[in-house]
């Protein structure tokens, strides 16, 4: 199957700094990329769609200007966390697809703790 | 409402037995994929298996299958053989529509399946 890795895997910050989180897709080009959201024992909530090229389609309720993405490329996509507080403290998982292909392959994902 | 009801939040199964995780799914769209993930404690997301709505054969992929009943809007997970590294969270999630906007996921709650020796 297709390879999406995500860096940092940990991340430990102050409140108030800024996160930088990648996505790359490694071995096919991402169209399209997706960030999402999951708090322990709960579902993956999707945070922003984000198309090579354009800009991000953020879900209602999701601040944009506090999640910052970018999707220079076909395989890079960057999700920065800014001014972080403890409540953004959370579990970040990107995917990706490609054009005429259905299925989204996920990274490993990146747990946030804001300190 | 919700779009995808996973009703079992966790399910036990003996080692080498079958088990079924139940899905079932709510949309007007005709066309719609319907997806199955496992989630380790490790937190990656692995995709298992996958079916479309206007497929006329159920979807298998190894020890996975998936029993697709449109006309009850269900898609149950079967994992035949359970081993334990099977143990994990499983999500079932449906895309609707088509093109750039057609693409996003929806996700079920989840089930955690924990495969007994």
């Amino acid at each position: 199957g297709a390879v999406v890795s995500q860096h940092p895997s940990w991340v430990i910050c102050k409140s108030g700094t800024s996160v930088k989180i990648e996505c790359r897709s490694l071995d096919f080009q991402a169209t399209t990329m997706f960030w999402y959201r999951q708090f322990p024992k709960q579902s993956l909530m999707l945070m922003a769609t984000s198309n090579e090229g354009s800009k991000a389609t953020y879900e209602q309720g999701v601040e944009k200007d506090k999640f910052l993405i970018n999707h220079a490329s076909l395989t890079l996509s960057t999700l920065t966390v800014t001014s972080a507080h403890p409540e953004d403290s959370s579990f970040y998982i990107c995917s990706a697809r490609t054009t005429g292909f259905e299925t989204q392959y996920f990274g490993p994902g990146t747990r946030l703790l804001v300190l | 409402a919700q779009k995808i009801t996973q009703t079992q939040p966790g399910m036990f199964v003996q080692e080498k037995e079958a088990v079924t995780l139940d899905c079932t799914y709510d949309t007007s769209d005709p066309s719609y994929g319907l997806f199955w993930y496992k989630q380790p404690s490790s937190g990656e997301m692995i995709f298992l298996i996958y079916q479309g709505s206007y497929d006329q054969q159920n979807a298998t992929e190894g020890r996975y299958s998936l029993n697709f009943q449109k006309a009850r809007k269900s898609a149950n997970l079967v994992i035949s053989a359970s081993q334990l590294g099977d143990s994990a969270m499983y999500f079932c999630a449906m895309r609707e529509g088509r093109g750039t906007s057609g693409s996003r996921l929806t996700f079920g709650e989840g089930t955690q399946l924990t495969v007994n020796p």
